[in-house]
């Protein structure tokens, strides 16, 4: 079975603060992803990385950027945490030659 | 702007009974589509997919419909049972790339 894992499923930080949140796949994936789901706008794409050290920009990255120096691990990262970004984040993983993702479980990221 | 929509947020159906999902998007680029269930405090899990060549796929209770011509798809799950009940997104991805785009969700109670 393909796990992927998030740092922590919930998570409280302040306005300004620098937020890391980690993802781990174990299935050698090529492809991985972040999103957030926020009620009435469904999972929207933050990046994706189809291999180490690539990454693309995905529907809404203003305010994030991610990393990803290890195959299996990906990062994203709030350089100044903001109130708005108080959402669920949600990692994905794929084979390159396949469509369907493999979701972590989320993280619940409050901003104050 | 919202590409994939889900236009209704809820369906409660009787055990048993017939669940059809409805999704509308509004690009024809799309080339291939996914439905993904998600429990609460769960990512969401793979359910079946279609590719914009055919117009149904199925899989034991569940099949998928595509009308490409009025840019619509529907999941179609019979018989329904309890534990279908969970909110369901249906994705759809634009020729080669690695995005998917997301619908908003709608959340399906099967009632016993």
């Amino acid at each position: 079975d393909v796990k992927v894992t998030q740092s922590s499923r919930y998570l409280v930080k302040r306005t300004g603060e620098k937020v890391f949140l980690e993802c781990v796949q174990d299935m050698d994936h090529e492809n991985m992803f972040w999103y957030r789901q926020d009620p009435g706008l469904g999972l929207r794409l933050i990046y994706f990385s189809y291999d180490v050290k690539m990454k693309e920009k995905g529907d809404i990255p203003e305010g994030y950027s991610v990393s990803r120096e290890k195959k299996e691990r990906f990062s994203l990262i709030l350089e100044s945490a903001s109130t708005n970004q108080t959402s669920m984040y949600l990692c994905a993983s794929s084979l390159w030659s396949k469509h369907e993702q493999y979701f972590g479980p989320g993280t619940r990221l409050t901003v104050t | 702007d919202q590409q994939v929509k889900q236009n209704s947020p809820s369906l409660s159906v009787q055990e048993g009974r017939i669940s059809i999902l409805n999704c509308d998007y509004t690009n024809s680029m799309f080339d291939y589509f996914l439905w993904y269930k998600k429990y609460p405090a769960e990512g969401p899990t793979f359910l079946i997919s279609i590719s914009s060549i055919k117009d149904k796929n199925e899989d034991g209770r569940f099949t998928v419909f595509l009308n490409k011509s009025a840019k619509h798809l529907s999941l179609h799950i019979v018989p329904s049972q309890p534990g279908d009940s969970a909110v369901y997104f249906c994705a759809a991805r634009e020729g080669a790339g690695n995005q998917f785009y997301f619908g908003t969700g709608t959340s399906l109670t099967v009632i016993p």
